[in-house]
């Protein structure tokens, strides 16, 4: 299976800042996902992380409000951009190797939102 | 919008007894897999079926995909207290990039 390392794994924000977090995974990987998991809920796709070119984002979901980087290969952010509380979510990165139809995904990163 | 559905929301049984999770969705898919989730950490693929498979078995799991009625189902045989987990049905659809549609989950409880 694919290394996928995120970080933080959690934090605590205050209102109206912004937190990034960072994913990196393995070489075999090509292509990434951002994922968000509200309290109790599901997985929804925020965007896909497209190497050296703005990412492509899911219906509701915006560049203003959650940039995404994905600088090389291996290596992608996700921005939380001024956040409220309905921010407070899993936020999940995941990789996926090309030919192979499933995903691995990171440990996740828990952000709460004061 | 989501695309699977899943029931029962929440499933507890005693250790040793057969689970049986359901997953239904929407639109023509690729193939349909499983994760599971443990308390709110990241996901792990269990199983991928293809839209031209019926049945697929992996250990303890056995997934079905029945594509008339959209429709698929995970069985874990022979429980055990470390499945106690959140599993979720992800499809994959015909159109587009390899992107997963996840359905609301089942929350599995092993009772000892």
């Amino acid at each position: 299976s694919a290394v996928i390392s995120q970080k933080p794994s959690r934090d605590i924000c205050q209102r109206g800042t912004s937190l990034t977090i960072q994913c990196q995974v393995d070489s075999q990987v090509t292509m990434m996902f951002w994922y968000r998991q509200q309290p109790g809920q599901s997985l929804t796709l925020i965007a896909t992380a497209n190497q050296g070119s703005e990412a492509t984002y899911e219906s509701g979901f915006v560049i203003d409000k959650f940039p995404i980087s994905r600088p090389n290969l291996t290596f992608s952010t996700l921005t939380v951009s001024n956040m409220s509380p309905e921010d407070s979510s899993i936020y999940l990165c995941s990789g996926q190797r090309q030919g192979l139809n499933e995903q691995f995904f990171g440990p996740g990163t828990r952000l709460t939102v004061l | 919008s989501q695309q699977g559905e899943e029931d029962p929301q929440a499933l507890s049984i005693q250790e040793g007894e057969n689970a049986t999770m359901n997953c239904s969705y929407k639109t023509s898919i690729n193939n349909l897999q499983w994760y599971r989730q443990n308390s709110g950490r990241g996901l792990v693929h269990l199983i991928l079926i293809r839209s031209n498979e019926r049945e697929k078995h992996s250990g303890r799991l056995r997934v079905t995909l029945d594509t008339s009625k959209k429709s698929s189902s995970l069985l874990i045989t022979a429980s055990r207290a470390a499945d106690t987990a959140s599993y979720f049905c992800a499809t994959a659809i015909i159109q587009g990039a390899q992107k997963l549609v996840f359905g609301q989950g089942t929350r599995l409880t092993i009772n000892p």
